[in-house]
C-alpha cells in the first residue's frame, strides 16, 4: 500500500526564518505534488515535480524531489505571515493507478 | 481562482437525508474528482469520471454515488446520511485526466449532517 508521510504535521515559526517541509512516500514514484490550503478554504495547486532532481521554486518557496530517497521537500525562505497555511503533498505511481494519494499535510504558522 | 465551480458552498441536513453536491469543471477539461476532508480522515479521494465515463473510483462509500453529465458537469450524491459523513467535499477537475495533469480544486461544499 502507497503510503504518503509528511513532517512535521505542525510547525510554527518567526517571519524571516527558513524552514523545511519533508514528504516521504513508500514506492516508487512518477510524479509528485505540492498543495497549499487556506484555513476553510480550497487547495492551491505549488508545484508538479516529474523527476529525479527536479526544483521548483516560486517566491520563497522551493521544492525538490529525490526519487531514490522518496522524499521531497518544500523548503520556506525567510518566511512570511502570509505563507501561513496548510501545505499537503501527493504522490501518483503506477500502483494507485495514478490517483493521488495524500499526506496528512503540515500546518505552518508564522508569527510576526 | 481556479475556474472549478461547487454548489452549495454549505448544506445542513439531518441523518438518514440524502443530497446533491455539484460541480461545474474548469472550461475545457474533461476529468471530475471528488474528495472528501475530514478533520480524523484528512483528504481522501471518492471517484473520478473522465468525460461522462467513471475512470476510478477510491474509498467511497456504497450509500455515496456519482455520475458526469454530457455537459460535463458532476453530481455526487449523499445517501443515508450518518453524521461521520459531516465534513468539507471537494470537486477538482483536470484537462484529461493524464498522468500528469494537475487538479484544479473547486471552493468545496461544507455539509454539516445533525
Amino acid at each position: 500500500e502507497l503510503k504518503v508521510e509528511q513532517n512535521p504535521l505542525f510547525l510554527s515559526m518567526q517571519e524571516g526564518k527558513n524552514y523545511t517541509i519533508y514528504c516521504n512516500y513508500s514506492t516508487t514514484s512518477d510524479r509528485l505534488y505540492w498543495y497549499r490550503q487556506d484555513p476553510g478554504k480550497s487547495l492551491e495547486s505549488l508545484f508538479v515535480l516529474l523527476s529525479n532532481g527536479a526544483v521548483k521554486q516560486e517566491g520563497r518557496l522551493m521544492a525538490s524531489l529525490d526519487t531514490k530517497a522518496r522524499l521531497s521537500t518544500l523548503h520556506i525562505t525567510a518566511a512570511v505571515h502570509d505563507l501561513s497555511a496548510t501545505y499537503f503533498c501527493a504522490v501518483a505511481t503506477r500502483d494507485s493507478n495514478y490517483q493521488l494519494i495524500w499526506g496528512a499535510g503540515t500546518k505552518l504558522i508564522i508569527k510576526p | 481562482d481556479s475556474g472549478v465551480t461547487q454548489t452549495p458552498k454549505h448544506l445542513i441536513t439531518a441523518t438518514g437525508q440524502r443530497v446533491t453536491l455539484r460541480c461545474s469543471p474548469r472550461s475545457g477539461d474533461l476529468s471530475v474528482y471528488w474528495y472528501q476532508q475530514s478533520l480524523d480522515q484528512g483528504l481522501q479521494f471518492l471517484i473520478q469520471y473522465y468525460n461522462g465515463e467513471e475512470r476510478a473510483k477510491g474509498n467511497i462509500l456504497e450509500r455515496f454515488s456519482a455520475q458526469q453529465f454530457p455537459d460535463l458537469h458532476s453530481e455526487l450524491n449523499l445517501s443515508s446520511l450518518e453524521l461521520g459523513d459531516s465534513a468539507l467535499y471537494f470537486c477538482a477537475s483536470s484537462d484529461s485526466g493524464g498522468e500528469v495533469d494537475t487538479q484544479y480544486f473547486g471552493p468545496g461544499t461544507r455539509l454539516t449532517v445533525l
